[in-house]
């Protein structure tokens, strides 16, 4: 059973373009998580989601962030218009279901340079 | 407590040393605690799901306790080992909708 992945792994852009996030839960996992870890700070939440529907998108910023999970193919977290402030690292994590006492697995990151 | 805090930050000790840390959370609607062990270049790996008081868990070398009427958790390494250095964290699962909120982190460092 693979585990999460996402891709890139690492994805450079310049001031101003867009930036895609690709995550693929594991097999059989219907939730997605994804956080946040900006220099110096620790791992944060952005946005829950399930397939075709955002949960709980609490932690994303009110402008430019956007992020879909559809019925088919990966979860995607979209940042428009991207400024050096989004130079991040950025993990998926999934889990099978909705209980909170699911253990929620992590991808290996996806790591946004913005020159 | 209002945030997860975790303490210290940084943590060396020699191989063969015992060592523990703690992660405090708000104790009010308290549902889950999740450990995370977090190697550079890698992914969080979970540890243990935590969700009652008194809860006691064990993987190899590595324990965790949990006391939610106080908020709070130990993380226990017995007879530390380089390969153990990593950031581990702890994550209040206590929201209606299953995220965590992580605290900063313990990042071990054990020397040979």
């Amino acid at each position: 059973n693979a585990g999460v992945m996402q891709n890139p792994r690492h994805l450079v852009r310049r001031r101003g373009q867009e930036a895609r996030l690709r995550c693929s839960p594991m097999k059989g996992h219907s939730h997605v998580y994804w956080y946040r870890q900006l220099p110096e700070e620790g791992l944060k939440f952005m946005v829950y989601l399930q397939k075709e529907n955002i949960i709980d998108e609490s932690g994303m910023p009110k402008e430019r962030f956007s992020a879909e999970f559809p019925k088919e193919g990966p979860s995607i977290l979209r940042i428009q218009q991207v400024v050096r402030g989004d130079s991040a690292a950025y993990f998926c994590a999934s889990s099978p279901r909705e209980d909170r006492t699911d253990t929620q697995y992590f991808g290996p990151g996806t790591r946004l340079t913005v020159l | 407590i209002l945030n997860v805090e975790q303490s210290p930050q940084s943590l060396h000790v020699q191989e063969g040393d015992s060592t523990n840390f703690t992660c405090s959370f708000p104790s009010s609607n308290f549902y889950a605690l999740h450990w995370y062990r977090w190697e550079t270049a890698k992914s969080p790996e979970a540890l243990f799901v935590m969700t009652l008081n008194g809860d006691e868990k064990k993987k190899g070398r590595i324990s965790a306790t949990l006391n939610t009427k106080e908020g709070y958790s130990y993380l226990y390494i017995k007879g530390s080992q380089p390969e153990d250095s990593a950031t581990y964290l702890c994550g209040d699962g206590s929201s209606n909708t299953g995220k965590l909120i992580f605290g900063q982190g313990t990042t071990l460092q054990v020397k040979p």
